[in-house]
């Protein structure tokens, strides 16, 4: 138990689906991250929200949305995915920029 | 040049030896660095972190930073089959965000 619940652990949907991945950290931190790890690739940060104000949107293409209504829950947002975007989705949560990072058990995605 | 370099391996090492794992980084302005441990199909669990020069230490595992040569290592002291699994070493480039290495997968065998 990691303090940081992701939902749904796994999902798979068609390239015209729309959905949503949900992220909730129970440890009183300010910073939310998302991460994208595909095999034999070093994970990518995605987006990063301290306070709730989006601090990092690292090119991330437009069909990824995140929104963050507060500071314990952060949603990724998908419509319109390509088969390249099938990974591992990680969040992530930290008291501050430099201090460590906790992840959740993340969400495995997979498009057809 | 990669912001975050490690060596994929796999790393072998016997039941009871020491593992040691490296890191090096681009960036001299870095001022935070972790150690992950990454089991096949699951998330990445925070193993060490280290802000200074030296050797920070936590039961088996030892952290050590050099950032006038920019590396980081972690020391695994009688390693166990448990600790089989990718090592991620992670580095914070700038304010918010937090590099990743492509990990180090180590092999502990009885």
């Amino acid at each position: 138990e990691t303090g940081v619940t992701q939902t749904p652990r796994h999902l798979v949907m068609g390239m015209t689906n729309k959905k949503s991945l949900k992220c909730e950290q129970h440890l009183g931190h300010n910073a939310m991250y998302w991460y994208k790890q595909s095999a034999k690739k070093p994970l990518e940060l995605m987006f990063v929200y301290s306070l709730e104000e989006r601090v990092e949107n690292n090119s991330v293409p437009s069909r990824f949305s995140p929104e963050c209504p507060n500071s314990s829950h952060l949603f990724l947002h998908l419509h319109t995915l390509q088969p390249e975007d099938s990974a591992l989705y990680l969040c992530a949560s930290s008291q501050d920029w430099n201090q460590p990072q906790h992840f959740g058990d993340g969400t495995r995605l997979s498009i057809l | 040049q990669k912001e975050v370099e490690q060596n994929s391996g796999p790393l072998s090492v016997p039941e009871g030896a020491i593992a040691s794992l490296n890191c090096t980084y681009s960036d001299r302005g870095s001022q935070s660095f972790f150690w992950y441990r990454q089991y096949s199909g699951k998330s990445p669990e925070l193993i060490m972190f280290i802000y200074s020069n030296g050797d920070k230490e936590d039961g088996r595992f030892t952290a050590q930073l050099n950032k006038a040569s920019q590396y980081v290592s972690l020391l695994i002291r009688d390693s166990q089959p448990s600790d089989s699994a990718t090592y991620l070493c992670a580095v914070n480039i700038n304010t918010d965000k937090l590099i990743f290495g492509t990990g180090t997968r180590l092999q502990v065998f009885p």
